[in-house]
């Protein structure tokens, strides 16, 4: 079935760091793809998305393209900000279908220092 | 932006008794509803599917008679966990999709501990 992989967290970097979290995906047809962030103490929020092959989803500085050749979907921020501490999420959906539901790699937790 | 609540955030409770966590999306209305379980360290395992005024759809090795969910309205849906023993202790997510745009809120989560 449709899988999603990312790297074990955690991260640990430096503010005005640069950041990368890898996200490899399984699956039949052409799933969207989604970086998911979750803050402390609150819900899952989308952070970004891209729906086909070469699309680029940005949002907040960050920035992940999809890449059907590799099966890839990797998060990139060129300099982290301490407020960027949190649990990020990659997830891919199966199709556009009404009630079509998400699946979630581990997620990745990223703690910045100042 | 859309909002999910889920009530309670936290739940404490004995061996064998039974537990009910809520998911409302306070400001659109809500076809279907997704429920989550995530264990520490782990990815966000999907239990089950609502529709509104449907039976849920379980995912393969999710117990329907444990975990019973309710999709009443087009804004609350409602899982029960019963007879919850410490293997039932997890974290609970909920999920909205829009009605009109397919968009997809989630909860804050409710972290369920069984004595």
């Amino acid at each position: 079935g449709d899988s999603v992989t990312q790297m074990e967290g955690p991260v640990t970097l430096s503010e005005e760091a640069f950041l990368t979290i890898n996200c490899t995906y399984t699956a039949t047809g052409y799933p969207s793809l989604f970086w998911y962030v979750q803050y402390p103490g609150e819900g899952l929020q989308l952070l970004l998305k891209a729906t086909k092959a070469d699309d680029k989803g940005s949002n907040k500085g960050f920035e992940a393209t999809y890449r059907k050749e590799t099966t890839s979907f990797h998060l990139e921020k060129g300099s982290v900000q301490v407020s960027d501490s949190a649990v990020y999420f990659c997830a891919l959906s199966g199709g556009n279908q009404a009630g079509t539901a998400l699946i979630f790699g581990k997620g990745t937790t990223l703690s910045v220092s100042s | 932006g859309a909002v999910v609540s889920q009530h309670p955030s936290r739940v404490i409770c004995k061996s064998g008794t039974s537990v009910k966590i809520e998911c409302r999306s306070l400001d659109f209305q809500a076809t279907t509803m997704f429920w989550y379980r995530q264990f520490p360290k782990q990815s966000l395992m999907l239990m089950a599917t609502s529709n509104e005024g449907s039976k849920a759809t379980y995912e393969q090795g999710v117990e329907k008679d444990k975990f019973l969910i309710n999709h009443a309205s087009l804004t609350l849906s409602t899982l029960t966990v019963t007879s919850a023993h410490p293997e039932d202790s997890s974290f609970y997510i909920c999920s909205a999709r829009v009605a009109n745009t397919g968009e997809l809120f989630f909860g804050e989560g409710s972290r369920l501990t069984v004595l």
